[in-house]
């Protein structure tokens, strides 16, 4: 069945450091993917996607791009700030199908520190 | 409210008890999923209701789990004689249909505390 690997956390950083948070997925049709950010106390809110292969999600300076050779989505921001902190999820959403519609990672606390 | 309304936000309840768990979705979305948040374990998903269709319930996790939704609007997540292993946020989301290619949008949760 379809699955999402990311990176675990806690991970901290320095305020403008440079980020990257893992993501490698398995899936049986063409997904699309996926990266959710939840703030503490909210529910989930969309960060970016990317629906087929060599395509670019950005939003709010993070980007990610779809690896289909490599299974990958890892998300990047160049310079991450203390408002950054939050648990980031990779999700995919297979075009073969199912209802569960989408498969999360377990999540990434991001901590940023100014 | 154009967001997805979950009600109540924090619950806590005496374990055996029975509790009910509220999810407005978006107005005009027809697909609408339960998801339960564990600490440590991601999203585990519960349940699926797209339009009139019967509902896919293969991940609830026991037959204590269940959930209804009216009209095709709002839906309730019952848990019936709670056990302590049921505390979680457990998190709504809607989306216009299918997810492919779309986003869902979620609620902010309910905090369910079994003591």
């Amino acid at each position: 069945g379809d699955s999402v690997t990311q990176m675990e956390g806690p991970v901290t950083l320095s305020e403008e450091a440079f980020l990257t948070i893992n993501c490698t997925y398995t899936a049986t049709g063409y997904p699309s993917l996926f990266w959710y950010v939840q703030y503490p106390g909210e529910g989930l809110q969309l960060l970016l996607k990317a629906t087929k292969a060599d395509d670019k999600g950005s939003n709010k300076g993070f980007e990610a791009t779809y690896r289909k050779e490599t299974t990958s989505f890892h998300l990047e921001k160049g310079s991450v700030q203390v408002s950054d902190s939050a648990v980031y999820f990779c999700a995919l959403s297979d075009s073969g199908g199912g209802a569960d519609g989408l498969t999360f990672g377990k999540g990434t606390h991001l901590i940023i520190q100014p | 409210g154009a967001g997805v309304s979950q009600s109540p936000s924090n619950k806590v309840t005496e374990k055996g008890k029975d509790v009910e768990l509220r999810c407005d979705p978006i107005s005009g979305h027809t697909a609408l999923y339960w998801y339960r948040q564990s600490l440590g374990q991601g999203l585990e998903f519960l349940i699926y209701f797209q339009g009139n269709s019967a509902p896919d319930k293969s991940g609830l996790p026991s037959d204590r789990f269940s959930a209804e939704r009216t009209g095709g609007s709002v839906s309730t997540l019952t848990i019936q004689r709670t056990q302590q292993e049921d505390s979680a946020v457990y998190l709504c989301a809607s989306s216009l249909s299918h997810p492919i290619r779309r986003s869902l949008h979620f609620g902010n949760g309910t905090r369910l505390t079994v003591t």
